[in-house]
């Protein structure tokens, strides 16, 4: 059973930075591509990142260009996103998901909340 | 990035059928086509099917989905009360190499 689960989420100042963390499990992690996709509260579903199966293709929104970074550990099955420079804007769910064909199995979500 | 537009909502009786659609350009929908995810409140977005009507095992047939040219279709039949979620469409962006989403479809079976 593919299973996601995201961790690292929580309150931080703007101007902040926060580490968000993926584990995988149930499939062979490192012959799959991978994002990060948000949602705000109450809104609709936001692309984030996305970065190939040996990372040597990586891509975001232009929401986060330039203050996030994506990155994997074959390894250790493990997706990363770190943020930095957060704003109240970035305040959303942010979940980790496969990409296979499309984007097809989801996590269950880790909040992060940008406030003072 | 632009997204996809789909209608904010869509009510339609028990057992009736729906029809959400998903509207898009050359670079995405028309390009490999659409993938469709139902949400349930407070819950991740699950698969229904993707590259146009291909599904993922254990979703029903009551969900199909087609394509013409850059607008996406999912048909739900037989609509169940479990049906009550919101409903998004999502494509891969090949001129702006990234994931586009629609703008999602509130279902109510009324």
């Amino acid at each position: 059973e593919v299973q996601l689960v995201e961790s690292g989420g929580g309150l931080v100042q703007p101007g902040g930075s926060l580490r968000l963390s993926c584990a995988a499990s149930g499939f062979t992690f490192s012959s799959y591509a991978m994002n990060w996709v948000r949602q705000a509260p109450g809104k609709g579903l936001e692309w984030v990142s996305y970065i190939s199966s040996s990372s040597s293709t990586i891509y975001y929104a232009d929401s986060v260009r330039g203050r996030f970074t994506i990155s994997r550990d074959n390894v250790k099955n493990s997706l990363y996103l770190q943020m930095n420079s957060l704003r109240a804007e970035d305040t959303a769910v942010y979940y980790c998901a496969r990409d296979y064909r499309s984007i097809d199995y989801w996590g269950q979500g880790t909040l992060v909340t940008v406030a003072s | 990035q632009a997204g996809l537009t789909q209608p904010p909502s869509v009510s339609k009786g028990l057992r009736q059928t729906a029809t959400l659609t998903c509207t898009g350009n050359s670079n995405n929908v028309g390009n490999q086509g659409a993938a469709w995810l139902q949400q349930h409140q407070g819950h991740p977005p699950k698969l229904l099917s993707y590259r146009n009507n291909n599904r993922p095992s254990g979703i029903s047939e009551r969900f199909s989905a087609s394509r013409s040219g850059n607008t996406a279709s999912l048909t739900i039949t037989g609509l169940q009360p479990e049906d009550e979620a919101d409903y998004y469409c999502s494509a891969w962006d090949s001129s702006l190499s990234a994931h586009v989403f629609g703008t999602g479809t509130k279902v109510t079976v009324l």
